[in-house]
This record gives structure tokens, C-alpha cells and sequence, in this order.
């Protein structure tokens, strides 16, 4: 059974730094896409970020280019997204999703990011 | 990058009523489309994918239809659980952009 549980959402202030984890299992992971998909409170959804299997290859929304960064630990089966210089409008709840050029089939939970001072 | 609209906003329907979205892709996409459906506080659960290929498991009465940049999701008989919002999204090319949703409500 394919399992993604996202971690290390919380409240930081604007301009801030945080990093998410999304720990996968139930697939190999490491031949896998993933992606990172946002939701702000009571708005759609946002495509965030995205990497292929080896890690080679990375994709960011311009919207976070610069601020954001995906990036992935086959050894340990963990997609991670990098935050720094946060803002009012990075609020969201951030999901992982496993593929990045179609479809997504498996979502996890979603953790929550607050920035606000 | 490709934009996606989709209509209505919302729409309140009763038990047993057809409802039919529409998301109409800012160039041509193919069949490259995919629905979702997202319940309150869950995660999007995909629903149709390829414009109109019904996931596994998923209910026949949804279904997807379209080609190009115009696209259909339809709800043959709206059921009590069928409450949630509904988004298109593509995949012809990253970013893989969502419509702003449709919520669907009961009368």
C-alpha cells in the first residue's frame, strides 16, 4: 500500500526558513517523480514543485522559484521542500503527491504552514 | 503557462439531479485532463484521468468527457457523499496548472 506522510509544518514568521518532509513507502521510491502541491485556507490547489527519481531533475512554480527547493533522499525514501524567506502568501497546506507529469493517483495527508508574526 | 477555467464556481443540486462542470484549458491540451474531488479537510482523491478514463474504484455515475481545450465532468446522479469541490487540472506540459474548483452542494 502506497504511503506518504508529510511532516514539519508549523507557525514561522515572514521571512523565515522551514523545511517539509514527506516520508514514502509501499512503492520504489527512488524510480518515482514527486511533486509538492499547496492549498491556502479555503482556496484551490497550487502546484508547488516537482522532482524526478534521481533527483536530477527539479521544477518550481514561479511563484517560489528562488525561495523554494525540492530535493529527495532515495537512501531514505523522503521527499523534502525547502522554505526560506517565507511569506503572508505561503500559507497553505502542503501536500505530496507521488508522479510529477500526470496524474496523482496517491496524495498524503498535508501539513500545515503558518507564516505570520 | 496553461490556464484553466472552470465553471460554475459552485452549484447546490438535488439528491438523484445530473450536474455537469465545465473547465476549458487556455490551449489546446489534448486529453491531457484530469478531475479531482476533494472532500472537506482531506486530500484531492483523483477521479478521472486521460479527460475520461474513470479510476479504479471510482463510481460510474462520474464520468469526463472533451478534447482540445474544452472539457466536461458530469455527476449522472448526485449523491449525498458527492458533496465536495471538483477540480480539472492538466497535464500537457509543468506547471501542471488546477481550475479554481467547483463546489457542489445539496439543495
Amino acid at each position: 500500500e502506497v504511503q506518504l506522510l508529510e511532516s514539519g509544518g508549523g507557525l514561522v514568521q515572514p521571512g523565515g526558513s522551514l523545511r517539509l518532509s514527506c516520508a514514502a513507502s509501499g512503492f520504489t521510491f527512488s524510480t518515482s517523480a514527486m511533486t509538492w502541491v499547496r492549498q491556502a485556507p479555503g482556496k484551490g490547489l497550487e502546484w508547488v514543485s516537482a522532482i524526478t527519481g534521481s533527483g536530477e531533475t527539479t521544477y518550481h512554480a514561479d511563484s517560489v522559484k528562488g525561495r523554494f527547493t525540492i530535493s529527495r533522499d532515495n537512501s531514505k525514501n523522503t521527499l523534502y521542500l525547502q522554505m526560506n524567506s517565507l511569506r503572508a502568501d505561503d500559507t497553505a497546506v502542503y501536500y505530496c503527491a507521488k508522479d510529477a507529469r500526470a496524474y496523482y493517483r496517491y496524495w498524503g495527508q498535508g501539513t500545515l504552514v503558518t507564516v505570520s508574526s | 503557462d496553461i490556464q484553466m477555467t472552470q465553471s460554475p464556481s459552485s452549484l447546490s443540486a438535488s439528491v438523484g439531479d445530473r450536474v455537469t462542470i465545465t473547465c476549458q484549458a487556455s490551449q489546446d491540451i489534448g486529453k491531457y485532463l484530469n478531475w479531482y474531488q476533494q472532500r472537506p479537510g482531506k486530500a484531492p482523491k483523483l477521479l478521472i484521468y486521460g479527460a475520461s478514463n474513470l479510476e479504479t474504484g471510482v463510481p460510474s455515475r462520474f464520468s469526463g468527457s472533451g478534447s482540445g481545450t474544452d472539457f466536461i465532468f458530469t455527476i449522472s446522479s448526485l449523491q449525498p457523499e458527492d458533496i465536495a469541490t471538483y477540480y480539472c487540472q492538466h497535464y500537457d506540459n509543468l506547471p501542471l496548472t488546477f481550475g479554481g474548483g467547483t463546489k457542489v452542494e445539496i439543495k
